[in-house]
């Protein structure tokens, strides 16, 4: 079955910059229509999309974030990357990877979560 | 503030149906698939509805979805304890730049 795992730093400084890898099996991100995305939830909040990358390399982003994050992908290692520039520490938050269904925007698979602590 | 809204709560005894709104716009819901997703306490979010009105195999018919017009809801019918839980609805936004978005989340309490 899919399986996605989060890793990272689990504490990172205000202003340092976030990288976080998702490490995937049984699937490929350069099969027709697989995407993966990024998602996360600040502790008691509601969640929140991030980015979402597609098998041909396009790649999706929130308006809102959209000038701080990029995510890439490394499909001959099965992962996928989400940098985050200039943490903040409202940006403290569990981020969770997904696999999204292909051809369709549902994500059906999700990482466990990483919890990521913003504070010096 | 979450594009897509959502009651904070809802809550009912076992056996049970609850409701679940979701009221979002032309840009959203009014124009895309709508998704649920249930996440239990301390778990990552579950996949329990998609294309509108869709159950991945697994998920008990005791969960529907509808949509009409910029809104949707999330129906639970014989509800069960392990049902407690948040649900969140989501779906694309055909905004200025096109973003997933998810609603503000529903803790379904089972009284």
């Amino acid at each position: 079955q899919i399986t996605l795992k989060e890793s990272g730093p689990t504490l990172v400084k205000p202003t340092q910059t976030l990288t976080l890898t998702c490490t995937f099996s049984k699937f490929s991100l350069s099969t027709s229509g697989v995407g993966v995305g990024w998602i996360r939830q600040p502790p008691g909040k509601a969640l929140e999309w991030l980015a979402l990358i597609y098998w041909d390399d396009d790649q999706r982003y929130s308006p809102s974030l959209k000038s701080r994050l990029t995510i890439t992908k490394d499909t001959s290692k099965n992962q996928v990357v989400l940098r985050m520039t200039n943490m903040n520490p409202v940006d403290t938050a569990t981020y969770f990877c997904a696999h999204r269904i292909p051809y369709n925007d549902a994500f059906d698979v999700w990482g466990q979560g990483i919890m990521v602590t913003v504070s010096s | 503030q979450s594009v897509l809204t959502q009651p904070p709560s809802a809550s009912g005894t076992p056996g049970q149906r609850v409701t679940i709104s979701c009221s979002g716009s032309r840009a959203n819901i009014g124009s895309n698939s709508v998704y649920w997703y249930q996440q239990l306490p301390g778990t990552a979010p579950k996949l329990l509805i998609y294309a509108d009105d869709q159950r991945p195999s697994g998920v008990p018919d005791r969960f529907s979805a509808s949509k009409s017009g910029t809104s949707a809801s999330l129906a639970i019918s014989g509800l069960r304890s392990e049902d407690e839980a948040d649900y969140y609805c989501a779906a694309w936004d055909d905004g200025l730049t096109a973003s997933y978005v998810f609603g503000s989340g529903t803790k379904v309490t089972v009284l």
